[in-house]
């Protein structure tokens, strides 16, 4: 399997704080996604990168990509109490196969 | 906001009950998904679909079962529900035209079986 793998499973910060969380995968990908899911709701999209990329921004977000050591980064900068949610990485190996999801980090910012 | 639509969006039934989750999307994705989540916990996938008359289990064995008969609409069922099968049902679909691209997720189905 190349599940994701997440670090650290929970992350807890003041607002204003940025906050890091960790990808590790185990095989080769073809691109590699973040979501994001707020208690009891589904997931949504926050950001691609491909293999061939090693950054990408989307606002707050910052993402970067290391596929010799098959680990990707999530950058949240200047946190606010509405980023507490779960945030999950998924790895997509390409061709006919389907997102594998990783088991998340929990990040609670509080005011 | 994603146009993807997943009803009930809770239901507590009794074991032994026929249940059917319906999930529908207005984005004309060939792609769907059903995930399965316990609360705090990874998705697992139970089935997908690549188009009509498409459907592949997941990595995960699921005792439901899926249909995709209209490009539209891939609802899930269970012919007989156990309290086992009590957990978060999350329903998405996908259109790339090679590997996966962004997943579009409904709001999530819970499922309580007593």
């Amino acid at each position: 399997s190349q599940q994701g793998e997440e670090d650290p499973q929970a992350l807890s910060i003041q607002e204003g704080e940025n906050a890091t969380m960790n990808c590790s995968y185990k095989t080769s990908i073809n691109n590699l996604q973040w979501y994001r899911q707020n208690s009891g709701r589904g997931l949504v999209h926050l950001i691609l990168i491909r293999s061939n990329e090693r950054e990408k921004h989307s606002g707050r977000l910052r993402v970067t990509l290391d596929t010799s050591k098959k680990s990707s980064s999530l950058l949240i900068t200047a946190s606010r109490a509405a980023d507490t949610a779960s945030y999950f990485c998924a790895t997509d190996a390409g061709g006919y196969s389907t997102l594998t999801f990783g088991k998340g980090t929990m990040l609670l910012v509080s005011p | 906001e994603a146009d993807i639509y997943q009803t009930p969006r809770y239901l507590v039934i009794g074991t032994g009950k026929k249940i059917t989750l319906e999930c529908s999307q207005t984005m004309g994705h060939d792609k769907m998904y059903w995930y399965q989540q316990d609360p705090g916990m990874e998705l697992h996938l139970i089935h997908y679909s690549y188009g009509v008359n498409s459907t592949e289990k997941g990595d995960l064995s699921s005792e439901s079962t899926v249909s995709r008969i209209r490009t539209e609409h891939f609802p899930l069922t269970l012919e007989s529900a156990r309290p086992s099968h009590t957990s978060q049902y999350l329903c998405a679909s996908s259109y790339s035209s090679g590997g996966t691209g962004e997943l579009f997720f409904g709001e999530g189905s819970r499922l309580t079986v007593l």
